[in-house]
């Protein structure tokens, strides 16, 4: 799982609860990346962030919230507005400058269920 | 839009047999293509990748891909597949809208290698 690191691996949620994932990574990327996976769907991009203190939103981020502060920090909160948070949630990074082809390296995933 | 395809929800191989696991993309400009793999509860992992030049890509554990500009395609291969091959396979796309660092991931194909 490279040099990115999630936590915790399995969380637990309250119906209208509030729960933050953490994404940690060493590999001095800028670019960091948040994704949902649901059976049979593939990946989805919640949000994503090509530099520190900025974010762009990607195909499913209502619901969602993140933050970069740091380079290596990347947390995704699920806030209650999300109604159907129940999925595995992955992080994962990259390069973001010089050439085009730089692959995506993938944490281990935190699996959210909610109660 | 760009897009990846795979076709198969899952693909089954007998031991020792070779197997072929197939994608198709469609992009403006320059493909950037990978595969990825994915253990059960676990982070994807990086197999290979196309750039430019040689159409066969040799990867990690064996693996290797086929590119093909008129069928767009980019199928995953490998001579003679073992049980642990066993796994979740994702073809992926970087899309190439200016300044922007997404990968758009195809909807997975199970592959199950029969001892």
């Amino acid at each position: 799982d490279g040099g990115i690191t999630q936590s915790p691996k399995y969380l637990f949620r309250k119906e209208g609860q509030n729960v933050t994932l953490s994404c940690e990574q060493n590999l001095n990327h800028d670019a960091m990346y948040w994704y949902r996976q649901d059976p049979g769907q593939g990946l989805r991009l919640i949000y994503y962030s090509q530099i520190v203190n900025d974010f762009q939103k990607g195909d499913i981020a209502e619901g969602y919230s993140v933050s970069r502060e740091k380079k290596e920090s990347f947390p995704l909160t699920v806030t209650s507005a999300q109604k159907n948070p129940t999925a595995f949630y992955l992080c994962a990074s990259s390069v973001a400058s010089g050439t085009p082809y730089n692959e995506q390296f993938f944490g281990p995933g935190t699996r959210l269920t909610v109660l | 839009a760009q897009s990846v395809a795979q076709p198969e929800d899952q693909v089954n191989v007998a031991e020792g047999n070779p197997l072929t696991v197939k994608c198709t993309y469609s992009v403006s400009g320059n493909p950037y293509l990978f595969w990825y793999v994915q253990y059960p509860n676990r982070g994807l992992q990086f197999l290979l990748k196309y750039i430019t030049g040689d159409n066969l890509v040799k990867g990690s554990y064996g693996f290797e891909a086929e590119f093909n500009k008129s069928q767009t395609s980019f199928h995953l291969k490998k001579p003679s597949a073992l049980v642990s091959d066993s796994a979740l396979y994702f073809c992926a796309v970087r899309q190439t809208t200016s300044g922007t660092y997404k990968y758009i991931f195809g909807t997975g194909t199970r592959l199950k290698v029969l001892a």
